[in-house]
């Protein structure tokens, strides 16, 4: 099987902008989670969507948004970018959402925002 | 409050020697935890799980993490370190969010230098 692909790899976009990342899960998977990681605050979770729903929602503020298509591939949009906001940006997917359930990750987005 | 701590930034460890990556844990319910690693420039790999049953659990490359309830640990270990295994380690707790809904506490990472 595939796994979890991410596009684009690398961004540079500069302050005020917007991006769209995206994330393909790995064949069959239906459950797709984001997370933020930087040097000083290690991975933080972003969001979780579970058959088109959002499951659960980290503390990021409203600027950070995603969603999830039929095919359960997932785009994660972030509006008016910060300096703060240059990270690698991590998607992992899993079968389900349940807590026993491993999630299989992306390379990652690598975002810098000049 | 639920967390995860990793208590070493960094462990270094001779090519050949065994090798330990330590994870403490503060969850109510019971626990389900996981270890990753990440190499430069790259995701994070899914190297073992536990659930339930045997303390030991075996996984990939040759690693393997004991669970331990009464000190909440579950420290990550490999008999004899390659330099390849050079990397970033997390380890990972899950708690419930909502129902059987998951919600993943992260550690900061341990580094581990393996020196030839």
């Amino acid at each position: 099987k595939a796994g979890v692909t991410q596009t684009p790899r690398y961004l540079i976009k500069t302050r005020g902008q917007q991006v769209t990342l995206s994330c393909s899960p790995i064949s069959g998977h239906r459950s797709v989670s984001w997370y933020q990681q930087t040097p000083g605050q290690g991975l933080q979770f972003l969001f979780e969507y579970f058959s088109e729903t959002q499951r659960n929602k980290g503390n990021f503020p409203g600027r950070f948004s995603g969603r999830q298509f039929s095919n359960s591939r997932s785009e994660m949009n972030v509006s008016t970018l910060e300096l703060g906001d240059s990270a690698l940006y991590l998607c992992a997917s899993s079968s389900t959402s349940g807590r026993t359930d491993t999630q299989y990750f992306g390379p990652g987005t690598r975002l810098t925002v000049l | 409050a639920q967390s995860v701590a990793q208590p070493e930034d960094q462990v270094n460890v001779a090519e050949g020697n065994p090798l330990t990556v330590k994870c403490t844990y503060s969850v109510s319910g019971n626990p389900y935890l996981f270890w990753y690693v990440q190499y430069p420039n790259r995701g994070l790999q899914f190297l073992l799980k536990y659930i339930t049953g045997d303390n030991l659990v075996k996984g990939s490359y040759g690693f393997e993490a004991e669970f331990n309830k009464s000190q909440t640990s579950f420290h990550l270990k490999k008999p004899s370190a390659l330099v390849s295994d050079s990397a970033l380690y997390f380890c990972a707790v899950s708690q419930s969010a909502g129902g059987n809904n998951r919600k993943l506490i992260w550690g900061l990472g341990t580094s581990l230098a393996v020196n030839p």
